[in-house]
């Protein structure tokens, strides 16, 4: 099976930096995402990594370590609209998805 | 504009009784899935589907069914086995080894 752990919170004050780390076990892998879910809303696609290194996109980053296990999503100056929760998940196979139970991001002004 | 649309927004059920949420998709997506959210939790994968009229069980199928008799759609039966089905249900769909993109999701009651 696969299992994934990330802070359940974390919070930070607008124009930080925040990284969220994610710790996965998976029989297979083919690459580590993040979503942003807002309350009440759908998931929204961020990143991806399939191979060891940094992802950047704007103000988000993602970094895999495959030989640790483990990745982290970092974000740049924050605003309060990332104030979400914040999902990683492994893809064991081609063709499903593993959550995580997320982290909560508060953003204070 | 593309995307995938649940219906309805929110749907009550009373014991006993069998519902059907409606997940549609114009994105010409191969791949769709069905998720269950409980409270401050992660997504559990319910079913999933990578062609037409075929699917398979994700990791936690019981009391669910689906059906996959045309591309665009992929609708989800909570049935009376389910015996916690109050939740929030999100519909996803694929191309290729990309990101997923979600419906807006129906949250479902128990009454």
């Amino acid at each position: 099976g696969q299992s994934l752990e990330q802070p359940s919170e974390v919070t930070a004050v607008e124009g930080a930096i925040v990284q969220i780390n994610c710790t996965y076990q998976t029989s297979g892998f083919y690459g580590l995402s993040w979503y942003q879910q807002h309350d009440g809303g759908a998931p929204t696609f961020l990143s991806y990594n399939a191979l060891d290194g940094l992802e950047e996109t704007g103000r988000f980053s993602s970094f895999l370590s495959r030989s640790d296990s483990y990745g982290y999503l970092l974000l740049q100056e924050l605003q309060m609209k990332d104030s979400a929760s914040y999902f990683c998940a492994v893809s064991p196979g081609y063709s499903t998805l593993t959550f995580g139970k997320g982290t909560m991001l508060l953003v204070s002004p | 504009d593309g995307g995938i649309t649940q219906s309805p927004k929110y749907l009550f059920r009373k014991e006993g009784q069998n519902v059907t949420l409606s997940c549609e998709q114009n994105l010409n997506h191969d791949a769709m899935y069905w998720y269950r959210q409980d409270p401050g939790q992660g997504l559990r994968l319910i079913y999933y589907s990578q062609i037409v009229n075929d699917f398979q069980k994700g990791d936690i199928a019981e009391g669910y069914s689906v059906s996959r008799e045309k591309k665009e759609s992929f609708p989800l039966t909570v049935t009376s086995a389910q015996k916690n089905p109050t939740a929030f249900y999100l519909c996803a769909s694929k191309l290729e080894n990309y990101g997923y993109t979600f419906g807006s999701g129906t949250r479902l009651t128990v009454v």
